[in-house]
């Protein structure tokens, strides 16, 4: 049964500042998604990525994956406040379900 | 128009009543997934279906049903409703051919259980 942990759950960071989001899952996931909620909203998927080694970057968030080490990492560079949201990570099972991560709330500061 | 409508988006009942809710996607994708959000714990799988003669249950079906009445339409129901189904519920597709897609979520479905 695949497990997804996130860490940290909850994320202060001025605007400016540089910081990384960490997501271990517990058995193979052939794939890792990363996704954004705003508070009341729906998710929108950001990342995602298939195979060990991948990085992809959009603006000022890049995620990478580490299948040996079974983690994958989203970095948010030079933070800015429209970055506040919570980020989830969910890895896929053989059906393409996808198990959760418990989600990192970010609030940016001024 | 949105991809995966979720109707109703809010909804509030009393402990026992029957509820459904229903999704509709326009994407013309295969999969279709019920979500249940709480918070701090991120979403869980609740039933999954590949197409209309494939349903299957996900992590915390019990107490749930679903209906898969046409491609387009993904339905779930509480049977008997109880405060612990308090919750956010997503709906959300996938296409079947489209290796690396992700999931389309609904804009999500806001049930009180009283």
């Amino acid at each position: 049964e695949l497990k997804v942990e996130q860490n940290p759950l909850f994320l202060s960071m001025q605007e400016g500042k540089n910081y990384t989001i960490y997501c271990n899952y517990s058995t193979t996931s052939d794939r890792l998604y990363w996704y954004r909620q705003d508070p009341g909203k729906s998710l929108e998927s950001l990342f995602v990525l298939l195979s060990n080694g991948a990085v992809k970057q959009e603006g000022r968030l890049m995620a990478s994956l580490d299948t040996k080490a079974r983690l994958s990492t989203l970095h948010i560079t030079a933070a800015v406040h429209d970055l506040s949201a919570t980020y989830f990570c969910a890895g896929s099972g053989s059906a393409r379900q996808l198990t959760f991560g418990s989600g990192t709330q970010l609030t940016v500061l001024p | 128009d949105a991809d995966v409508t979720q109707t109703p988006r809010n909804r509030i009942t009393k402990t026992g009543k029957r509820i459904m809710l229903e999704c509709s996607q326009t994407k013309g994708h295969d999969r279709m997934y019920w979500y249940r959000q709480d918070p701090g714990l991120g979403l869980r799988l609740i039933y999954y279906s590949f197409d209309v003669k494939d349903i299957n249950k996900g992590e915390i079906s019990d107490g749930y049903s679903v209906s898969r009445q046409a491609q387009a339409k993904f339905s779930l129901s509480l049977e008997s409703a109880i405060p612990n189904q308090t919750a956010l519920y997503f709906c959300a597709t996938s296409d079947l051919t489209g290796d690396g897609q992700p999931q389309h979520f609904g804009d999500g479905t806001r049930l009180s259980i009283l």
